[in-house]
Protein backbone atom coordinates (compact mmCIF):
# COMPACT_ATOMS: atom_id res chain seq x y z
CA UNK A 1 0.00 0.00 0.00
CA UNK A 2 1.42 3.51 -0.89
CA UNK A 3 -0.80 5.41 1.69
CA UNK A 4 -0.39 9.25 1.51
CA UNK A 5 2.35 10.21 -1.85
CA UNK A 6 3.38 13.75 -1.89
CA UNK A 7 5.26 14.98 -4.89
CA UNK A 8 7.71 16.43 -5.06
CA UNK A 9 9.94 15.35 -2.27
CA UNK A 10 12.49 18.77 -2.63
CA UNK A 11 12.05 21.65 -4.74
CA UNK A 12 13.77 24.95 -4.55
CA UNK A 13 12.00 27.88 -5.85
CA UNK A 14 13.01 31.26 -6.49
CA UNK A 15 10.80 34.51 -5.00
CA UNK A 16 7.82 34.73 -7.30
CA UNK A 17 7.82 31.37 -8.97
CA UNK A 18 4.62 29.63 -8.59
CA UNK A 19 4.26 25.84 -7.77
CA UNK A 20 1.88 23.10 -6.52
CA UNK A 21 2.48 20.52 -4.11
CA UNK A 22 0.64 17.22 -4.89
CA UNK A 23 -0.97 14.76 -2.41
CA UNK A 24 -2.44 11.33 -3.38
CA UNK A 25 -3.88 8.90 -0.94
CA UNK A 26 -5.40 5.46 -1.85
CA UNK A 27 -6.82 4.52 1.72
CA UNK A 28 -9.95 5.40 0.90
CA UNK A 29 -10.17 8.52 3.43
CA UNK A 30 -12.47 11.84 3.71
CA UNK A 31 -10.20 14.08 5.41
CA UNK A 32 -7.32 15.67 4.21
CA UNK A 33 -4.50 17.97 5.85
CA UNK A 34 -1.68 20.07 4.68
CA UNK A 35 1.16 21.62 7.47
CA UNK A 36 4.05 22.95 7.10
CA UNK A 37 6.35 22.44 9.49
CA UNK A 38 9.57 24.69 10.76
CA UNK A 39 11.77 24.56 13.75
CA UNK A 40 10.61 25.20 16.98
CA UNK A 41 6.83 25.77 15.86
CA UNK A 42 5.42 22.08 15.63
CA UNK A 43 3.29 21.17 12.92
CA UNK A 44 1.01 24.01 11.46
CA UNK A 45 -2.21 23.80 10.03
CA UNK A 46 -1.99 25.81 6.49
CA UNK A 47 -6.06 24.45 4.81
CA UNK A 48 -7.77 21.11 5.53
CA UNK A 49 -10.60 19.77 3.99
CA UNK A 50 -13.11 17.73 6.04
CA UNK A 51 -14.63 15.65 2.23
CA UNK A 52 -14.68 16.32 -0.35
CA UNK A 53 -15.67 19.09 -1.83
CA UNK A 54 -14.93 21.11 1.01
CA UNK A 55 -12.07 23.14 2.14
CA UNK A 56 -11.11 25.39 4.97
CA UNK A 57 -8.47 27.91 6.12
CA UNK A 58 -6.30 26.54 8.75
CA UNK A 59 -4.18 28.41 11.19
CA UNK A 60 -1.63 29.71 8.48
CA UNK A 61 -3.40 30.21 4.80
CA UNK A 62 -2.24 33.17 3.42
CA UNK A 63 -0.01 32.92 0.61
CA UNK A 64 -1.54 29.30 -0.24
CA UNK A 65 -4.32 28.22 -2.13
CA UNK A 66 -5.65 24.42 -2.06
CA UNK A 67 -7.91 22.15 -4.10
CA UNK A 68 -9.87 18.97 -3.52
CA UNK A 69 -9.28 17.71 -6.89
CA UNK A 70 -11.11 14.21 -5.63
CA UNK A 71 -11.50 12.03 -2.60
CA UNK A 72 -7.88 10.90 -3.51
CA UNK A 73 -6.24 14.09 -4.59
CA UNK A 74 -5.87 16.97 -2.28
CA UNK A 75 -2.97 19.98 -3.91
CA UNK A 76 -1.19 22.81 -2.23
CA UNK A 77 -0.64 25.91 -4.62
CA UNK A 78 1.55 28.53 -3.38
CA UNK A 79 1.00 31.58 -6.37
CA UNK A 80 4.03 33.42 -5.68
CA UNK A 81 6.88 31.89 -3.39
CA UNK A 82 8.52 34.36 -0.85
CA UNK A 83 11.35 33.41 1.48
CA UNK A 84 9.04 33.05 4.46
CA UNK A 85 7.47 29.51 3.04
CA UNK A 86 10.87 28.03 2.90
CA UNK A 87 9.78 24.90 4.93
CA UNK A 88 8.62 21.43 5.21
CA UNK A 89 5.55 20.65 4.13
CA UNK A 90 3.25 17.75 4.91
CA UNK A 91 0.24 16.54 3.94
CA UNK A 92 -2.35 13.65 5.89
CA UNK A 93 -5.40 12.08 5.54
CA UNK A 94 -7.69 10.54 7.78
CA UNK A 95 -10.92 8.35 8.19
CA UNK A 96 -13.93 10.92 8.76
CA UNK A 97 -16.52 10.31 11.26
CA UNK A 98 -14.54 8.67 14.14
CA UNK A 99 -11.90 10.50 16.68
CA UNK A 100 -10.24 7.52 17.30
CA UNK A 101 -9.22 7.59 13.42
CA UNK A 102 -4.92 8.49 13.24
CA UNK A 103 -3.93 10.81 10.79
CA UNK A 104 -1.09 9.26 8.06
CA UNK A 105 1.17 11.73 6.50
CA UNK A 106 3.20 11.45 3.23
CA UNK A 107 7.14 11.27 3.24
CA UNK A 108 7.26 15.63 3.35
CA UNK A 109 8.37 17.99 0.73
CA UNK A 110 11.39 20.12 1.34
CA UNK A 111 10.57 23.37 -0.09
CA UNK A 112 13.61 26.67 -0.33
CA UNK A 113 12.77 29.87 -1.76
CA UNK A 114 15.41 31.80 -2.55
CA UNK B 1 -10.73 26.86 18.62
CA UNK B 2 -8.62 24.69 19.73
CA UNK B 3 -4.52 24.34 21.34
CA UNK B 4 -1.97 21.89 22.54
CA UNK B 5 0.60 23.52 24.49
CA UNK B 6 3.93 21.02 24.97
CA UNK B 7 6.07 23.02 28.20
CA UNK B 8 9.74 20.57 27.13
CA UNK B 9 11.42 22.13 24.43
CA UNK B 10 13.77 19.48 24.75
CA UNK B 11 14.54 15.96 27.26
CA UNK B 12 17.13 13.78 27.96
CA UNK B 13 16.52 10.17 29.36
CA UNK B 14 19.04 7.43 30.90
CA UNK B 15 18.55 4.33 28.23
CA UNK B 16 15.85 2.22 30.12
CA UNK B 17 14.34 4.30 32.55
CA UNK B 18 10.76 5.64 32.13
CA UNK B 19 10.32 9.25 30.85
CA UNK B 20 7.69 11.61 30.55
CA UNK B 21 6.50 14.39 27.99
CA UNK B 22 3.84 16.58 28.56
CA UNK B 23 0.97 17.86 26.92
CA UNK B 24 -1.75 20.26 28.13
CA UNK B 25 -4.62 20.94 25.99
CA UNK B 26 -7.83 23.37 25.69
CA UNK B 27 -10.66 22.81 23.61
CA UNK B 28 -14.46 23.44 24.64
CA UNK B 29 -15.77 20.71 22.56
CA UNK B 30 -16.84 18.14 25.53
CA UNK B 31 -16.00 15.29 22.28
CA UNK B 32 -12.34 15.21 21.52
CA UNK B 33 -9.34 12.65 20.74
CA UNK B 34 -5.74 12.99 21.63
CA UNK B 35 -2.79 11.38 19.82
CA UNK B 36 0.93 11.06 19.94
CA UNK B 37 3.36 11.07 16.88
CA UNK B 38 6.68 10.52 17.28
CA UNK B 39 9.38 11.77 14.19
CA UNK B 40 12.31 10.30 13.91
CA UNK B 41 15.02 12.51 12.63
CA UNK B 42 14.72 10.62 8.80
CA UNK B 43 11.33 13.17 9.40
CA UNK B 44 8.38 11.04 8.57
CA UNK B 45 5.50 11.01 11.46
CA UNK B 46 4.54 7.72 13.14
CA UNK B 47 1.24 7.63 15.17
CA UNK B 48 1.80 6.45 18.78
CA UNK B 49 -1.23 6.12 20.53
CA UNK B 50 -4.69 7.82 21.52
CA UNK B 51 -6.88 8.80 23.69
CA UNK B 52 -10.56 9.58 23.49
CA UNK B 53 -12.31 12.47 25.92
CA UNK B 54 -14.34 9.60 27.37
CA UNK B 55 -12.32 6.68 27.88
CA UNK B 56 -12.60 5.77 31.08
CA UNK B 57 -8.93 3.86 31.18
CA UNK B 58 -5.72 5.60 30.50
CA UNK B 59 -4.46 4.07 27.01
CA UNK B 60 -1.82 1.61 26.40
CA UNK B 61 0.56 0.69 23.59
CA UNK B 62 3.36 -1.31 24.35
CA UNK B 63 6.03 0.99 26.02
CA UNK B 64 3.64 3.84 25.53
CA UNK B 65 1.02 4.84 27.63
CA UNK B 66 -1.36 7.93 28.06
CA UNK B 67 -1.24 9.51 31.17
CA UNK B 68 -4.71 11.47 31.09
CA UNK B 69 -6.37 13.83 33.50
CA UNK B 70 -9.28 15.28 32.11
CA UNK B 71 -10.18 17.97 35.13
CA UNK B 72 -6.52 19.24 34.10
CA UNK B 73 -6.75 18.79 30.58
CA UNK B 74 -3.23 16.96 30.21
CA UNK B 75 -2.63 14.20 28.41
CA UNK B 76 1.16 12.98 29.09
CA UNK B 77 3.26 10.65 27.20
CA UNK B 78 4.82 8.05 29.10
CA UNK B 79 7.71 6.08 27.34
CA UNK B 80 8.91 3.02 29.72
CA UNK B 81 12.59 1.83 29.40
CA UNK B 82 13.98 3.98 26.94
CA UNK B 83 15.90 2.92 23.87
CA UNK B 84 17.95 4.55 21.95
CA UNK B 85 15.65 4.71 19.07
CA UNK B 86 13.40 6.22 20.96
CA UNK B 87 15.47 9.53 20.42
CA UNK B 88 12.78 11.84 18.35
CA UNK B 89 10.55 14.55 18.30
CA UNK B 90 7.24 13.96 19.70
CA UNK B 91 4.35 15.80 19.33
CA UNK B 92 0.79 15.77 20.42
CA UNK B 93 -2.46 16.56 18.77
CA UNK B 94 -6.18 17.05 19.25
CA UNK B 95 -9.23 16.40 16.99
CA UNK B 96 -12.67 17.44 18.00
CA UNK B 97 -16.01 15.92 16.42
CA UNK B 98 -17.32 19.14 15.48
CA UNK B 99 -13.99 20.75 13.40
CA UNK B 100 -12.39 18.01 12.54
CA UNK B 101 -8.90 20.02 12.17
CA UNK B 102 -6.24 18.21 13.61
CA UNK B 103 -4.31 20.49 15.99
CA UNK B 104 -0.49 20.00 16.82
CA UNK B 105 1.64 20.86 19.87
CA UNK B 106 5.11 22.59 18.91
CA UNK B 107 6.55 19.11 20.23
CA UNK B 108 9.50 17.88 22.67
CA UNK B 109 12.84 16.97 21.34
CA UNK B 110 13.92 13.91 23.19
CA UNK B 111 17.05 12.41 23.61
CA UNK B 112 17.89 8.94 24.61
CA UNK B 113 21.68 8.95 26.82
CA UNK B 114 23.38 5.36 26.65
Amino acid sequence: NAGVTQTPKFQVLKTGQSMTLQCAQDMNHNSMYWYRQDPGMGLRLIYYSASEGTTDKGEVPNGYNVSRLNKREFSLRLESAAPSQTSVYFCASRAKGRLNTEAFFGQGTRLTVV
Amino acid sequence: AQKITQTQPGMFVQEKEAVTLDCTYDTSDQSYGLFWYKQPSSGEMIFLIYQGSYDEQNATEGRYSLNFQKARKSANLVISASQLGDSAMYFCAMSTILSYQLTFGKGTKLSVIP
